[in-house]
Parts: C-alpha cells; structure tokens; sequence
C-alpha cells in the first residue's frame, strides 16, 4: 500500500517568506508526528497529532512554526518568516497510535527545505 | 533529558565483513531502545527494537542486545553486504507518558564495498 507522502520533496525559498509543508500519511493511522533533521544530525521531535489535535507540540523551537491536521489525516506544517536557520529536511511519520515500541512510526521522504 | 550517541561515521567496510556500530544512551526509567535504518533514496524504517534489559532485537541478519548495565544497545551483523549501505539511527523513547517520541542519535553512515 502506500507510504506517508510528503510535498514537495524540496522547496527553496528567501529569509523572510511564509512555506507550507504537507503530509499525507498512511491511511487509517490515528498519530502523525513532525520530525526536523538538520544537517549532521538525527531527526529531531516537533509535534505530535494524536486525530485531529495536538497532543503534544513541545518540540516547536518558536511561534513561527505552526502545524494542523484538520480532519484527522493530511498535516501541513507552516513556517513564518522563514529564517536561514531553519534550512533542514523536515520528516513526517504516521503510526497507528500508542507507543512507538507497540506502533511503528513509518516516515515520509521529507521535505527538504532551503532558506535563502 | 534522555540522549542517544553513537558511533561517529562514516564506517567503509568490505562485503562479508563484520559490522559493529556502537549506540549508549542517557535516560530516567526504562526506555525502549531501536534501530533505524535509511536507504538511499528512502524514508527511515525501523530495523529492530528491544524493550528490556537483556532483550535480544534482530532482523535482516541484524542484532542489538539491551544492556542495562552499560546502558548500550550496539548494532552489530556478522557479514555484510553492499545492499546493507545505509545510514543508521539508534533511537529510545521513554517508558511513560511520552512513549511516542523519539529521541535519535545523530546517524551513522555505513558503505559497504563488493
């Protein structure tokens, strides 16, 4: 069946502008999380949707960054006033629900994003 | 917080070899301990998982064992092949309320050579 798919797969955009990120995950999943990955390092936590709400948007590092998942499936995940600081490549993962041991999260692709 | 560190890459080994990447980590309680795996080209996906100490995880000829002691969980294959080329990700999530969310190391780079 199909993966979590996540557009676009790059996106290059100048210090200053607003980005959207989309997330499609597995259909059926209940848990869809946001994870950043910059470069060197390990995909860090953002969010957590647990349906349609977030139960868990600790991981945010400000208010710029902001994400909804309206009906419970798609996410998009909205930067503002972009910073050269945020270039990274942006993961998505869905999951059945639960624990990560019990319910594997399966990643999306990601997003890679450039800020100019 | 809880931390996970691995063995800095990249690893360059021949086909056949045998493989070790090391991963210890920092945490409160009993968290779970994973292995995940990023082909080129692909999406992470979990290679294998253990839930407590002495907890055996293996797949695709894989394996990592938990031990509490050392608080480690080394990823180690006793013959790899090119198809293994990877970047691997040690990974916990704690065993309370959060148990969700991961916390990742930083990835090791493996190329294996024919």
């Amino acid at each position: 069946g199909a993966g979590v798919s996540q557009t676009p797969s790059n996106k290059v955009t100048e210090k200053g502008k607003y980005v959207e990120l989309r997330c499609d995950p597995i259909s059926g999943h209940t848990a869809l999380y946001w994870y950043r990955q910059s470069l060197g390092q390990g995909p860090e936590f953002l969010i957590y949707f647990q349906g349609t709400g977030a139960a868990d948007d600790s991981g945010l590092p400000n208010d710029r960054f902001f994400a909804v998942r309206p009906e419970g499936s798609v996410s998009t995940l909205k930067i503002q006033r972009t910073e050269r600081g945020d270039s990274a490549v942006y993961l998505c993962a869905s999951s059945k629900g639960g624990s990560s041991y019990n319910s594997p999260l399966h990643f999306g692709n990601g997003t890679r994003l450039t800020v100019t | 917080g809880d931390s996970v560190t691995q063995m800095e890459g990249p690893v360059t080994l021949s086909e056949e070899a045998f493989l070790t990447i090391n991963c210890t980590y920092t945490a409160t309680g009993y968290p779970s301990l994973f292995w995940y795996v990023q082909y080129p080209g692909e999406g992470l996906q979990l290679l294998l998982k253990a839930t407590k100490a002495d907890d055996k995880g293996s797949n695709k000829g894989f394996e990592a064992t938990y031990r509490k002691e050392t608080t480690s969980f080394h990823l180690e294959k006793g013959s790899v092949q090119v198809s293994d080329s990877a970047v691997y990700f040690c990974a916990l999530s704690e065993s309370g309320g959060s148990n969700y969310k991961l916390t990742f190391g930083k990835g090791t780079l493996l190329t294996v050579n024919p």
